[in-house]
């Protein structure tokens, strides 16, 4: 699977939106890109994925650049129960469950 | 629909001891993960099963072991404890074994 790179921290303003940047320069035609969150001593949180379309569902909107070499999520107004680390994952979807977690970016909003 | 379920949420056990832990997957789930994760080397994935086979296997001894049971339902054992095998596993489980996983809380495990 291809190598992320995400910023290690950020901080967000609270009601504001979080963009939350990440680098996938090697990414294969076939490999998806999927985000997860992680609250403090909590198992991870399933946030989206997409392949090359942006997607959006009711916590975030994922934004793929067209040469895929990257991706943005975006929570659009944060809360200050969205301070967690979040982990972007770029798998192939038909090669199981294992899920490379990265360091990730630790976000934290301020109030 | 309740979530994935792992017991016991806190154990502690004694090095050279052996332990098991357990994971319910949300209903209708076939798939299910095991991840280990400390603060020196993040979460790291164990293996997964689907429909009692193991599918993938992370680069863990054979002291990690799991098997998966007809009603989906999982259990991992760890023999021979050692100090580092302190850390929260996680377990986690998928619809299908290509779509996304979702996480339980997970057991902590202080090996003293």
């Amino acid at each position: 699977d291809a190598k992320t790179t995400q910023p290690p921290s950020m901080d967000c303003a609270e009601g504001r939106a979080a963009n939350l940047p990440c680098n996938h320069s090697t990414i294969s035609g076939n490999e998806y890109v999927y985000w997860y969150r992680q609250i403090h001593s909590q198992g991870p949180q399933y946030i989206i994925h997409g392949l090359k379309n942006n997607e959006t569902n009711e916590m975030a909107s994922l934004i793929i650049t067209e040469d895929r070499k990257s991706s943005t999520l975006i929570l659009p107004h944060a809360t200050l129960r969205d301070t967690a680390v979040y982990y972007c994952i770029v798998r192939v979807d038909n090669y199981g469950q294992n899920f490379v977690f990265g360091p990730g970016t630790r976000l934290s909003v301020l109030p | 629909k309740a979530g994935v379920t792992q017991t016991p949420r806190y154990l502690i056990k004694t090095r050279g001891q052996q332990v098991t832990l357990s994971c319910s997957p949300i209903s209708g789930h076939r798939s299910v993960s095991w991840y280990q994760q400390t603060p020196g080397q993040g979460l790291q994935f164990l293996f997964e099963y689907f429909s009692e086979t193991q599918r993938n296997k992370g680069n863990f001894p054979g002291r990690f072991s799991g098997r998966q049971f007809s009603n989906s339902r999982s259990e991992m054992n760890v023999s021979t404890l050692e100090l580092g095998d302190s850390a929260l596993y996680l377990c986690a489980s998928s619809p299908q074994w290509d779509t996304e996983a979702f996480f339980g809380q997970g057991t902590r495990l202080t090996v003293v």
